[in-house]
């Protein structure tokens, strides 16, 4: 079956810009995870959904860091006020039900100018 | 931060068996020990995971000592195709967030 996809693959910016990254879970998923993962570093967890409500965000390092998740399927990461220090790959994962494995999606890639 | 401590790399020659150690001294008894690897430019791929028991599935076993301060991973029969970073992750059952540390980047070498 299709897994976790993410749009777009790559996306790069200019400082200052507004940016959203997509994450389709995979169907049927209740619980929707985003991280960003720097070079050489391992993923950073950011914000986690169970259905349409953020039951955690306190990984999102400040208030330019936005998600939705309106219909508890599809979530948005958005970005305002892009900074070059937000450059990275961010990474969705989705898992069926509480502490169930998590499966990833390949990630943005974001760079800001 | 992450709870883990893991050797930044490690090497193994293709066809033995590759054992990953993590530590983890400060773990709880409502956390689990689960590893995931990615593989470069994916995203993380998860492995198994284990609470105080051995664990075995089709591709790892996880030995976790009986104090629970620390774990092993085993490849069996290690292949190229397991070349990625491997990390080892402890994780509150009544949390969601999983807090990844820098991982070992395991290099199998033919």
């Amino acid at each position: 079956g299709a897994g976790v996809s993410q749009t777009p693959s790559n996306k790069v910016t200019e400082k200052g810009k507004y940016v959203e990254l997509r994450c389709d879970p995979i169907s049927g998923h209740t619980a929707l995870y985003w991280y960003r993962q720097s070079l050489g570093q391992g993923p950073e967890f950011l914000i986690y959904f169970q259905g349409t409500g953020a039951a955690d965000d306190s990984g999102l390092p400040n208030d330019r860091f936005f998600a939705v998740r309106p219909e508890g399927s599809v979530s948005t990461l958005k970005i305002q006020r892009t900074e070059r220090g937000d450059s990275a790959v961010y990474l969705c994962a989705s898992s069926d039900r509480l502490n169930n494995e998590q499966f990833f999606g390949p990630g943005t890639r974001l760079t800001v100018l | 931060d992450a709870k883990t401590t893991q050797p930044p790399s490690m090497d193994c020659a293709e066809g033995r068996a590759a054992n990953l150690p993590c530590n983890h001294s400060t773990i709880s008894g409502n956390e689990y020990v689960y590893w995931y690897r990615q593989i470069h430019s994916q995203g993380p791929q998860y492995i198994i995971h284990g609470l105080k028991n051995n664990e075995t599935n089709e591709m790892a076993s996880l030995i976790i000592t009986e104090d629970r301060k620390s774990s092993t991973l085993i490849l069996p029969h290690a292949t190229l195709r397991d070349t990625a970073v491997y990390y080892c992750i402890v994780r509150d059952i009544l949390n969601n967030d999983m807090r990844f540390g820098a991982g070992t980047r395991l290099t199998v070498k033919p």
